[in-house]
């Protein structure tokens, strides 16, 4: 099956750092993926769509200036996540959906905690 | 939006036994998925299943798109079976899901 890899796996940073994490497709070529995240027991929320070549798209009540989404060529996307603050350690996960039959393949994961 | 209701949200069984897992949407979607988190957070794709039936081994699911629910049934649980299940729809193919509240779901051995 499709393969979507999320790097790094889990991180730990200072309040006030920025942290960068990438979601690639393996064996398929994506011109969307998709962000989301996840607290703990609740279930995962969209945060934006990202699109090739053009600027991402933000769901309500998400910083688009906060969580800057770069999706630079058909099978990278990453977020970076700026001036990190103790309420943004989270769970955050990507997606890319693959052509025929169309489902969306997620990433392992990125777990993050801000200090 | 489209809203995705899960239910039960919660749901502890013994081993060997058999459970059926519902998901209701508000609006008629072209996709809808069924997915099994796992302790470590990764999402496992088990069902695409717009529509109709299919079965994978202990796992079927059955879509009903013109009644806008699914059911995902487990037969013979295993405590592998462990974990949060959830459904997911979408409008398109390529457009954003919208993901249910889960079903926790804990086998005893």
């Amino acid at each position: 099956g499709a393969v979507v890899s999320q790097h790094p796996s889990w991180v730990i940073c200072k309040s006030g750092t920025s942290v960068k994490i990438e979601c690639r497709s393996l064996d398929f070529q994506a011109t969307t993926m998709f962000w989301y995240r996840q607290f703990p027991k609740q279930s995962l929320m969209l945060m934006a769509t990202s699109n090739e070549g053009s600027k991402a798209t933000y769901e309500q009540g998400v910083e688009k200036d906060k969580f800057l989404i770069n999706h630079a060529s058909l099978t990278l996307s990453t977020l970076t996540v700026t001036s990190a603050h103790p309420e943004d350690s989270s769970f955050y996960i990507c997606s890319a959906p693959r052509q025929g039959p169309h489902e969306q393949y997620f990433g392992p994961g990125t777990r993050l905690t801000v200090t | 939006g489209i809203q995705v209701e899960q239910s039960p949200p919660d749901l502890i069984l013994q081993e060997g036994a058999n459970s059926t897992l519902r998901c209701n949407f508000s609006d008629s979607v072209n996709n809808l998925q069924w997915f099994h988190q796992n302790p470590w957070g990764q999402l496992i794709n088990l069902f695409y299943i717009p529509s109709g039936t299919k079965q994978n081994g202990r796992l079927s699911a059955t879509t009903v798109a013109t009644e806008r629910y699914s059911l995902l049934y487990i037969s013979s649980s295993q405590t592998t079976d462990s974990g949060v299940y959830f459904c997911a729809v979408s409008y398109s193919s390529a457009s954003k899901i919208i993901f249910g509240s889960g079903t926790r779901l804990s086998i005893r051995p």
